[in-house]
């Protein structure tokens, strides 16, 4: 059974502060690792994706991958209350189409 | 990204009908996939709707229970058929670019009375 962890949260970090979600996964097969925002009542919208070891920035977000720890984090700078959501991580199956996802960390923002 | 447009945006439905899902994208996709989000939980892949022939289901899903349709490139329907308490659930479609990379519908929150 191929497997996405996440810590359910709620990750609760301060107003410009830096939020660090993490994600482990089971399938040493994979290749692509995607990061999703999901604010209650939406649907998962596409923030991050990463293939290659090492970081990669995007704005304030940070996408880190070791694929030999089969981790991959996610960090945002400057946290704001706009960021409180849910964010789900999810890795490809065996480099196929097919998406696994975690269960989510809830994180929350205080202003 | 593409835009994906889903109908019903919700609905409550009676146990033991059917309800059929509507999935729209606004330009030609290879691949599109129907997802569950049941309550407080994360996504569990349905199926993956194939344009021309039967849609591939995931373990735990049957033909049956989800038939989906792929008409052409930029429409699908997935149906919930002889409904239960248990089928209330957010209904995602999603589509997949060149980059590989999943973009999803709004969804369709369905509850089951």
């Amino acid at each position: 059974q191929k497997e996405v962890e996440q810590n359910s949260g709620p990750l609760s970090v301060p107003e410009g502060a830096i939020a660090s979600l993490n994600c482990t996964y089971s399938d040493r097969g994979s290749q692509s690792f995607f990061w999703y925002r999901q604010y209650s009542g939406k649907s998962p919208e596409l923030i991050m994706f990463i293939y290659s070891n090492g970081d990669k920035e995007d704005g304030r977000f940070t996408a880190q991958l070791n694929k030999a720890s089969q981790y991959v984090s996610l960090l945002i700078r400057d946290s704001q209350p706009s960021d409180s959501a849910t964010y789900l991580c999810a890795v490809n199956e065996d480099s196929s189409y097919k998406l696994i996802f975690g269960s989510g960390t809830r994180l929350l923002v205080r202003p | 990204s593409a835009v994906i447009s889903q109908k019903p945006s919700r609905d409550i439905c009676q146990r033991g009908t059917s309800l059929t899902i509507q999935c729209q994208v606004d330009s030609q996709v290879t691949m599109m996939f129907w997802y569950r989000q049941q309550p407080g939980q994360s996504l569990t892949l349905i199926a993956t709707a194939n344009q021309g022939s039967e849609a591939t289901y995931e373990s735990g899903f049957v033909i049956d229970k989800f038939p989906i349709s792929r008409p052409n490139l930029t429409f699908s329907t997935l149906t919930v058929s002889n409904m239960s308490p248990e089928d209330s659930s957010i209904y995602l479609c999603s589509v997949e670019d060149l980059r590989d990379e999943q973009f999803f519908g709004p969804g369709t929150r369905l509850t089951v009375l």
